[in-house]
């Protein structure tokens, strides 16, 4: 089984919509947990961090459900810039992090 | 502050030759870690470095190894290389939480 499993999608959603992706992860000695985002041909770049607490930057809310082992990324007022694959990532300790397989999210005109 | 580094950016090698990848790490960064990407997949972790050890390793075969230098940059080496070898790798480096990546090294192995 995967450290972390993510439906790879494809999201296609209109310009406005508000769209949610989640991940779910195996090892509960998981501590932090993170969304990258990650453009075609590009390297990932951190989106935001996960916290239990939840939060929020501006459109964007990641919350992490630590009894169900999974983390959500909500995006709101879709843009056409956030056209991208998201993937999710767990890390134990100071150690390496665990990739999804991302979710590639296209957002149409 | 200078991010993190790869080169070469493109990469093209035959089947069984071997590859070093090369990393220079965020200023002031002491851990630096491997990733293999292939298409439609997430990165994968190959081995984390910090303060010139060997400091975890993912289920990646012997022939992948690699270095890191004391002023914590690092190198990927793989031999023998093979055609699923072919991939995005990409170095990330580290301070205590959060990675920061490079924009990777595309290898293709024909």
């Amino acid at each position: 089984r995967k450290e972390v499993e993510q439906d790879p999608g494809p999201f296609n959603v209109p310009e406005g919509a508000t769209v949610a992706f989640n991940c779910t992860y195996s090892n509960s000695a998981s501590q932090s947990f993170f969304w990258y985002r990650q453009d075609c041909r590009k390297e990932p770049k951190l989106l935001m961090s996960v916290y239990s607490s939840g939060n929020e930057d501006g459109r964007f809310t990641a919350q992490l459900n630590r009894a169900s082992q999974y983390i959500s990324l909500l995006i709101r007022d879709s843009k056409l810039s956030d056209s991208a694959t998201y993937l999710c990532a767990g890390q134990t300790g100071a150690n390496n992090l665990f990739f999804g397989t991302g979710t590639r999210l296209t957002v149409i005109p | 502050e200078t991010g993190v580094t790869q080169s070469p950016t493109h990469l093209i090698k035959t089947r069984g030759q071997q590859v070093t990848l090369r990393c220079s790490s965020q200023s002031g960064h002491n851990t630096v870690s491997w990733y293999q990407q292939a298409l439609g997949q997430g990165p994968q972790f190959i081995f984390q470095y910090y303060r010139e050890e060997e400091n975890g390793r993912g289920n990646f075969p012997p022939r992948f190894s690699g270095l890191q230098f004391p002023n914590y940059s690092s190198e990927l080496n793989v031999n023998a290389l093979e055609l699923d070898d072919s991939a995005l790798y990409l170095c990330a480096s580290s301070l205590v939480y959060g990675y920061t990546f490079g924009s990777g090294t595309r290898l293709t192995v024909v």
